[in-house]
C-alpha cells in the first residue's frame, strides 16, 4: 500500500497480559523501525528491520519485548506481561533504501497503536 | 546524552507571521541527516523537510525552511505565513550516518497558531 499501517487503533491490557501490535509498511520499503512515544512527547527508538532481519535491536528491551518481520505477513512486535510504563503510543515506520551517502531514506509514519495497561 | 535538544517552551504565533523553531544537536559523525516532523492533536507524524550534513543550501519545501548551521550544530524550522492548522507539536529528528540508521527525537516544540 501506500502508507504505513498498523493495527490496532487502540489496545488495553490489564498488568500481565500479552499485547501484540501489527505493522504493514509501504509496499517496496526495505526498511521497518519502532518507536515507543510515552507522554506526548518522548520518542524511544526500540528495533529495525532489514526485511526480514533485524537490522538495530539496541533500543529494545531483551526480557519482554519481541519483535519479527516475515515475509508475506505484517511485522509484529509482541510485549510479554506487560507492565504499566508499557503504556505508550507505538509507532511503526517504514523507508526505502535508495543507498548513497546524499540519500535521505525519509522514514514514513504509520498512525500509531496506543497501548494503555490497566 | 541528549542528542537532540528543543528547548523553547509552548509558542502562540499570530496567524499569517513566521515562526522559528529552535534544534540544536550532537554529533561527532561527519555524516548525518535532520529532520522535522509535525504532529497534530490527532496523533500522526507528518515528514516536513529534510537537510542532509553535506548539503549545502539549506532545505526548503512550500512555507517552510530550514535554517542549517552546521557550525554551531543547529537546524532550526521557520514556518512562514502561519495558518490555524499549523497548530500542532513539532519533532525535530537526527539520522547519524547516512542509510536508514534509527531516528533520535527531541522532545518537541508545541506550537499554538490564533486568529
Amino acid at each position: 500500500g501506500e502508507e504505513v499501517a498498523q493495527t490496532p487503533k487502540h489496545l488495553v491490557r490489564g498488568e500481565g497480559q500479552k499485547a501484540k501490535l501489527y505493522c504493514a509498511p509501504i509496499k517496496g520499503h526495505s526498511y521497518v523501525f519502532w518507536y515507543q512515544q510515552v507522554l506526548k512527547n518522548e520518542f524511544k527508538f526500540l528495533i529495525s528491520f532489514q526485511n526480514e532481519n533485524v537490522f538495530d535491536e539496541t533500543g529494545m528491551p531483551k526480557e519482554r519485548f519481541s519483535a519479527k518481520c516475515l515475509p508475506n505477513s505484517p511485522c509484529s512486535l509482541e510485549i510479554q506481561a506487560t507492565k504499566l510504563e508499557d503504556s505508550a503510543v507505538y509507532f511503526c515506520a517504514s523507508s526505502p533504501n535508495r543507498g548513497g551517502r546524499d540519500s535521505y531514506n525519509e522514514q514514513f509514519f504509520g498512525p500509531g497503536t496506543r497501548l494503555t495497561v490497566l | 546524552a541528549q542528542k537532540i535538544t528543543q528547548t523553547q517552551p509552548g509558542m502562540f504565533v499570530q496567524e499569517k507571521e513566521a515562526v522559528t523553531l529552535d534544534c540544536t544537536y550532537d554529533t561527532s559523525d561527519q555524516s548525518y541527516g535532520l529532520f522535522w516532523y509535525k504532529q497534530p492533536s490527532s496523533g500522526e507524524m507528518i515528514f516536513l523537510i529534510y537537510q542532509g550534513s553535506y548539503d549545502e543550501q539549506n532545505a526548503t519545501e512550500g512555507r517552510y525552511s530550514l535554517n542549517f548551521q552546521k557550525a554551531r550544530k543547529s537546524a532550526n524550522l521557520v514556518i512562514s505565513a502561519s495558518q490555524l492548522g499549523d497548530s500542532a507539536m513539532y519533532f525535530c529528528a537526527m539520522r547519524e550516518g547516512y542509510g536508514n540508521n534509527r531516528l533520535a527525537f527531541g522532545k518537541g516544540n508545541q506550537v499554538v497558531v490564533i486568529p
